[in-house]
């Protein structure tokens, strides 16, 4: 079955960086595009940052475009989220989502994971 | 960016009821060349991540019991729970994946009366 295990939250203070993973299992990774999907505290669903089965091609949110970066690594069926200057505004469980070929919509999600920007 | 509004904020319903959830879109999400709306709602309860119910405005995802339906087209969608169950409270969001920014309503939270 399809698996999304997400790892890398942690607290960090303003201004900091923080590498998120994801790890994929039960599908074949390379087909997909995957996205970050993030949740505030108390809040609803901010959509991140996507990008394609090859790694080819990104597109990321205006609130973290210049700041954050999404990779992949098809080969250890890993997806990737390279956070920089972080702001309190960033804090939120970060999770990670599976679309489908010819829709950007999110099939599977994993559990997530919390950053927490504090100084 | 595409607004996803939501109405109302807050359900409250009997069980065994129906409960009806509002989606509005600040843009057509119908994509012509192929006919579908580009709209999705999912589900959400506490310290769970989102479930996928809903895809192409009207399509059920699948193990999603067929008690949940969808509707609409263009800008206004609708999500539907006939028979209302106990486990059916959550917070219900809708998503359009029309283009980048992909964006969500900002959610609806059901009750049980």
């Amino acid at each position: 079955q399809v698996q999304l295990v997400e790892s890398g939250g942690d607290v960090v203070k303003p201004g900091g960086s923080l590498r998120l993973s994801c790890a994929g299992s039960g599908f074949l990774f390379s087909d997909y595009y995957m996205s970050w999907i993030r949740q505030a505290p108390g809040e609803g669903l901010e959509w991140v940052s996507y990008i394609n089965g090859t790694g080819s091609f990104t597109s990321y949110a205006d609130s973290v475009k210049g700041r954050f970066t999404i990779s992949r690594d098809n080969a250890k069926n890993s997806l990737y989220l390279e956070m920089n200057s972080l702001t309190a505004e960033d804090t939120a469980v970060y999770y990670c989502a599976r679309g489908v070929p010819g829709g950007h919509y999110f099939q599977y999600w994993g559990q997530g994971t919390l950053v927490t920007v504090s100084a | 960016d595409i607004v996803m509004t939501q109405s109302p904020d807050s359900l409250t319903v009997s069980l065994g009821e129906r409960a009806t959830f509002n989606c509005k879109s600040s843009q057509n999400l119908l994509y012509r060349s192929n006919n579908k709306e580009y709209l999705a709602w999912y589900q959400q309860k506490p310290g769970q991540p989102p479930r996928l119910l809903i895809y192409w405005a009207s399509t059920r995802d699948s193990g999603v019991p067929d008690r949940f339906s969808g509707s609409g087209s263009g800008t206004d969608f609708t999500l539907t729970i006939d028979n209302l169950q106990a486990e059916d409270v959550a917070v219900y969001y809708c998503h359009q994946y029309f283009n980048t920014p992909y964006t969500f309503g900002q959610g609806t939270k059901l009750e049980i009366k």
